[in-house]
């Protein structure tokens, strides 16, 4: 499969636990994004990487959420102390070079319980 | 901040009928506009895109016009047909950067 990726599929977790979710990009995709989508909503921003920098941050990322892609390859994204406002879908995209187009990765749906 | 504002939030056509969404952004550097069709529990899928030196793009029954001057862009579906049921996002974004979606519109063909 030569699509963005993304593990796990699902994740349910209690409030306060700390979790971490993986994003592969497409293959030589140089830029990869971070978006959350809760139900009913459009995906909005979080924060996103050219190669292993991290370029931008949304406001809606507090310091309970780090992001990183120490190889310029695949990502991470943490969330600590999670809070039942964390329920959402985790979606990643990834484009390539001068390219505008984002494809997009299934997303980690997280449930906070 | 950017806004894209996303219009309507459902639509119901009848099947081969045309369908129009409507979005309007508020960052006058935005240039690239995106269409994203989402079917329940998939991601999100590039359907077709326009950039700011362009007014209108076709892509067999799929077509996108943008009015940069009033900030405003339509995708237009013509001869819906059942598969063309899900969520569709407008977004806006400016060169390779992060993109603001809309809220989506949910449109139903109906048989």
């Amino acid at each position: 499969d030569t699509g963005v990726s993304q593990d796990p599929r699902h994740k349910i977790t209690k409030r306060g636990q700390n979790v971490t979710f993986r994003c592969d990009p497409i293959s030589e995709h140089n830029r990869l994004y971070w978006y959350r989508q809760t139900l009913g909503q459009g995906p909005e921003f979080l924060t996103y990487f050219q190669n292993e920098a991290q370029l931008e941050k949304s406001r809606l990322l507090s310091d309970r959420f780090s992001a990183e892609r120490p190889k310029g390859s695949f990502s991470t994204l943490e969330i600590q102390r999670t809070e039942q406002g964390d329920s959402a879908m985790y979606l990643c995209a990834s484009s390539f070079g001068d390219s505008y187009e984002q494809y997009f990765g299934p997303g980690t749906r997280l449930t906070v319980t | 901040g950017e806004n894209v504002e996303q219009h309507p939030s459902t639509l119901s056509v009848q099947e081969g009928d045309s369908a129009v969404i409507k979005c309007t952004y508020s960052d006058s550097a935005s240039n690239y506009f995106p269409w994203y069709k989402q079917e329940l529990g998939k991601r999100p899928q590039l359907i077709i895109d326009i950039r700011s030196n362009v007014g209108e793009k076709k892509d067999q029954r799929i077509a996108v016009t943008l009015n940069k001057t009033a900030k405003h862009f339509s995708l237009h579906i013509t001869e819906t047909q059942p598969e063309d049921s899900a969520v569709y996002f407008c977004a806006a974004s400016y060169r390779d950067d992060k993109i603001i979606f809309g809220k989506g519109t949910r449109l139903h063909i109906l048989p």
